[in-house]
C-alpha cells in the first residue's frame, strides 16, 4: 500500500535559491503536518492543513517559508532565498484527522543540504 | 510551556535485557503522549501511545507508564533485541481534530548489542 511520499529525498541547493518540497500524503488523509528536523534531533513542527486550510502555520521559521495544499491533497513546502541553517530533513505526516490519538503517518523525508 | 524533555540522550543495552527512556512535560493541556520509533534514512514510526487518564499501556514488550500528577512518562521495551535499535521520540500533542501540533522530545538513540 502507497505511504506518504516526498521528493526530492535530497536536495542541495546553494545560498540564497528557492526551493520547493513536495508531500504526496495518503489518500483520503484530510491532515497533513510538516517537520523540520535538524541533525540528532526531534522533528519540530512547522505547520498544519485541514484538508486545503492551513490552520496553524506559527512553527514556520520565518516569512522565507511557505506551505500550500491548493487542492486539499499533495502539499509543497518553498523556501525561498535559502540559508545555511535551513539545512535539515523536511518531514511530512498525514493522518485521518477524524479521532483522539490519530496515528501521523511519516514520509521519508527530504534532505536539504543548502551550500 | 511547549518543550517535551527526555532523557537519556543515548543507550546501551544488553540483549534480552530492559530499555527504559523518560520524558517530562510542562503543559498540561496535552492529552495525547506517542512514542515514535525511527530508523536512519527513515520517517518516524509510531510505536505505541497514551492518553493521560490511563497510568499504563502495554503492547507486546512495549510498555508506557503515565504519572500525571508528575507530568512524566516513560517507555519500557522488554527483552531488548539488536532489531530494536533505533532512535525513539517521545510527544505529546493537545488531540483536537487530528493530532494537532505534536511537540517532540530531542530523542533517545538505542543500541542493543548482541
Amino acid at each position: 500500500g502507497a505511504g506518504v511520499s516526498q521528493s526530492p529525498r535530497y536536495k542541495v541547493a546553494k545560498r540564497g535559491q528557492d526551493v520547493a518540497l513536495r508531500c504526496d500524503p495518503i489518500s483520503g488523509h484530510v491532515s497533513l503536518f510538516w517537520y523540520q528536523q535538524a541533525l540528532g534531533q526531534g522533528p519540530e513542527f512547522l505547520t498544519y492543513f485541514q484538508n486545503e486550510a492551513q490552520l496553524d502555520k506559527s512553527g514556520l521559521p520565518s516569512d522565507r517559508f511557505f506551505a500550500e495544499r491548493p487542492e486539499g491533497s499533495v502539499s509543497t513546502l518553498k523556501i525561498q532565498r535559502t540559508q545555511q541553517e535551513d539545512s535539515a530533513v523536511y518531514l511530512c505526516a498525514s493522518s485521518t484527522g477524524l479521532a483522539w490519538g490519530n496515528e501521523q503517518f511519516f514520509g521519508p523525508g527530504t534532505r536539504l543540504t543548502v551550500l | 510551556q511547549q518543550q517535551v524533555k527526555q532523557s537519556p540522550q543515548s543507550l546501551i543495552v544488553q540483549k534480552g535485557g530492559i530499555s527504559i527512556i523518560n520524558c517530562a512535560y510542562e503543559n498540561t493541556a496535552f492529552d495525547y503522549f506517542p512514542w515514535y520509533q525511527q530508523f536512519p534514512g527513515k520517517g518516524p514510526a509510531l510505536l505505541i501511545a497514551i492518553r493521560p487518564d490511563v497510568s499504563e499501556k502495554k503492547e507486546g514488550r512495549f510498555t508506557i507508564s503515565f504519572n500525571k500528577s508528575a507530568k512524566q512518562f516513560s517507555l519500557h521495551i522488554m527483552d531488548s533485541q539488536p532489531g530494536d535499535s533505533a532512535t525513539y521520540f517521545c510527544a505529546a500533542s493537545k488531540d483536537s481534530t487530528g493530532g494537532f501540533k505534536t511537540i517532540f522530545g530531542a530523542g533517545t538513540r538505542l543500541f542493543v548489542k548482541a
